[in-house]
């Protein structure tokens, strides 16, 4: 699988915009970005996934670089419940066997995200 | 919709006994994922069902894990002659599968607590 970097940890204040970073250089044609959010105590919970152009829904934004090489989820007022760890994965929708994926998602240690009230 | 379910919420058990969890998935979705979390780590594959069969599993899975899924509805998890390091966070997922919807999200339980003493 594809692997992606992430900070470690980032802090924001309430009400303010954030920006977390993902770099994922070795990211085939096929992958499609996908971010998901564990807040304490629960199950992660999907946020938000793209391919090539940026995407908006009610939770958060995702930009894409235009090589593919990162990209950037963006909360644009964070709120102290939006405190967790976010995950930026790469779905493969292809088996390397040129099966259809099963779908399954990879999770690296992902960005603990404070938010200061 | 209501969600994934998994129970118990928390199992204490002493080393050597089973002991087996459940999972009830959001009822129209034919695929279903266990993971694994232990403290600080991102959530770690262990296995994956389409309906009832059983199409992938984890080099950690040991011979000491099992999972089914009769009927294609709910899974259970066992696993026997358990061990300290089994201690973990054990996540149950489902997804709906078909080829138009591959990126379908992954919709994650709040997980089944195990310690083993």
């Amino acid at each position: 699988d594809a692997k992606t970097t992430q900070p470690n940890s980032m802090e924001s204040n309430e009400e303010e915009p954030v920006h977390l970073p993902c770099n994922h250089s070795t990211i085939s044609g096929t992958d499609y970005i996908h971010w998901y959010r564990q807040l304490p105590s629960q199950g992660p919970e999907y946020v938000i996934h793209g391919l090539t152009s940026n995407v908006n829904n009610r939770m958060a934004s995702l930009a894409i670089a235009e090589d593919r090489k990162s990209s950037t989820l963006i909360l644009h007022r964070a709120t102290l419940r939006d405190a967790a760890v976010y995950y930026c994965i790469l779905r493969d929708r292809t088996r390397r066997d040129g099966g259809t994926s099963y779908g399954k998602l990879t999770f690296g240690q992902g960005t603990i995200l404070t938010v200061h009230p | 919709d209501t969600g994934v379910s998994q129970n118990p919420r928390h199992k204490i058990t002493k080393r050597g006994q089973n002991v087996t969890f459940r999972c009830d998935p959001i009822s129209e979705h034919n695929r279903l994922y266990w993971y694994r979390q232990t403290l600080g780590q991102g959530p770690e594959f262990l296995t994956y069902f389409q309906n009832e069969a059983q199409l992938e599993k984890s080099r950690l899975l040991s011979d000491r894990f099992s999972a089914e899924r009769p009927k294609g509805s709910f899974s259970t998890l066992e696993i026997q002659r358990t061990e300290q390091g089994d201690s973990a966070m054990y996540l149950c997922a489902s997804s709906l599968g078909n080829p138009s919807s591959y990126n379908s999200p992954l919709h994650f339980g709040n997980g089944t607590r195990l310690t083993v003493t």
